[in-house]
Formats: structure tokens, sequence, C-alpha cells
């Protein structure tokens, strides 16, 4: 079956530094990845749609320029939330999808600013 | 928004009760998936049902669709501790687009 793996699984960072989350599909090729935020028992937000080889598609809402989507390959997209600050704080989720497996979830990632 | 709603939001039974979760939905879509969520950890997909169906079943859990009321539900029969989870339905839309849509969730806690 799909696997993705995210890493790291937790992180905590200091305000004002920056963090980066990779979500990789391990025996999958993924055209399309996506991001997700998630705060403490509540849904799960789209950020942002990731296309290989091409700009992310950010939802509404979400500043592009804090939260920098690489999709440099059709195995590996990345997060990097820019001067992290407390309220950036949260749950973050990846998502794979591939023609034959639908989607997949990487397991998260739970980031800290303090 | 076009988050659905899930109902209810938290569920606490015994341990051998059966479990109901309900989605609705604001679109038309293709069609809807539940996904499980441990706490803290990733989504894992359960079931989907597509527009045309009715009803589906999987091991403990049955899925049913109502497309002309926008909802559908998920029984978990027989419940067991380590169903202890929050569950979400999903939709994509039908324009095409691949975004899933996630609903509230319902916070299911089965006690021993």
């Amino acid at each position: 079956g799909a696997v993705v793996s995210q890493h790291p699984s937790r992180v905590i960072c200091k305000s004002g530094t920056s963090v980066k989350i990779e979500c990789r599909s391990l025996d999958f090729q993924a055209t399309t990845m996506f991001w997700y935020r998630q705060f403490p028992k509540q849904s799960l937000m789209l950020m942002a749609t990731s296309n290989e080889g091409s700009k992310a598609t950010y939802e509404q809402g979400v500043e592009k320029d804090k939260f920098l989507i690489n999709h440099a390959s059709l195995t590996l997209s990345t997060l990097t939330v820019t001067s992290a600050h407390p309220e950036d704080s949260s749950f973050y989720i990846c998502s794979a999808r591939n023609s034959h497996y639908g989607y997949t979830f990487g397991s998260g990632t739970r980031l800290t600013v303090v | 928004s076009q988050q659905g709603e899930e109902d209810p939001q938290a569920l606490s039974i015994q341990e051998g009760e059966n479990a109901t979760m309900n989605c609705s939905y604001k679109t038309s879509i293709n069609n809807l998936q539940w996904y499980r969520q441990n706490s803290g950890r990733g989504l894992v997909h359960l079931i989907l049902i597509r527009s045309n169906e009715r009803e589906k079943h999987s091991g403990r859990l049955r899925v049913t669709l109502d497309t002309s009321k926008k909802s559908s539900s998920l029984l978990i029969t027989a419940s067991r501790a380590a169903d202890t989870a929050s569950y979400f339905c999903a939709t994509p839309p039908t324009s095409g687009t691949y975004k899933y849509i996630f609903g509230t969730g319902t916070r299911l806690k089965v006690l021993a």
C-alpha cells in the first residue's frame, strides 16, 4: 500500500526561526500533495496544494510568504514555516495523491514555537 | 465555508455499544470519505462511498449516504476501546478539484 512519511513528528523552535517539514511518498509518485493545519480539537484546514514542478496554490487567508512550499520531485514536498511565532504552533499534516492509491496522509508534525 | 458539520462533536459510549456519527455537507459530491485520527496522529482512511451508493460496509463499519439531504452517517458496531479516536468525513467538490474538505469531526471515546 501507499505510505507517506512526514518528518519531523515533533519540533520545538524559538520564535523568529524557520522550520522545515518534509512529506515523502515512499512507494509511489505523487504529482499533487496537500498541506493541512489542525488546531487542537478542531478539524483539518487545507492550507495549500503543492504541485510537482510548479508553484503551490494557497487557500484564502494563508500567507504564502510565511508558509513556503516546495515540491521539487514526485516524492517530496516541503513546508517551511518562516519566522515562526507562537500562533503558528499547530499540528501540520500532509497528504499525497496518487491515481492508484487515492489519498494517503502523513502522520503529522506537531510544531511548538516558544 | 465549505466545511461540513459533524454531529455529535463528542460521543462517549461503553465498550460493546454501537456508535453513530453524522456528517452533513454543503456542495454536490462525487464521493465521501471517512477518516479516523488517533490523538496527535495522522489520518487513517476508513471507507469511501460514492454518490451513487447508499450504503457500504467494511468490517464493523457501516456508512450510509443520502445525497438528497447532503448527509452521511458512520456506524461502528460492537465498539472497542481501541476505537477511541476522532472521526472525520471528507468531501471533494464535484468541480473536479482534488481538494478534500473535512468535516468538523466527532471525538469518540469508548470506555472499557
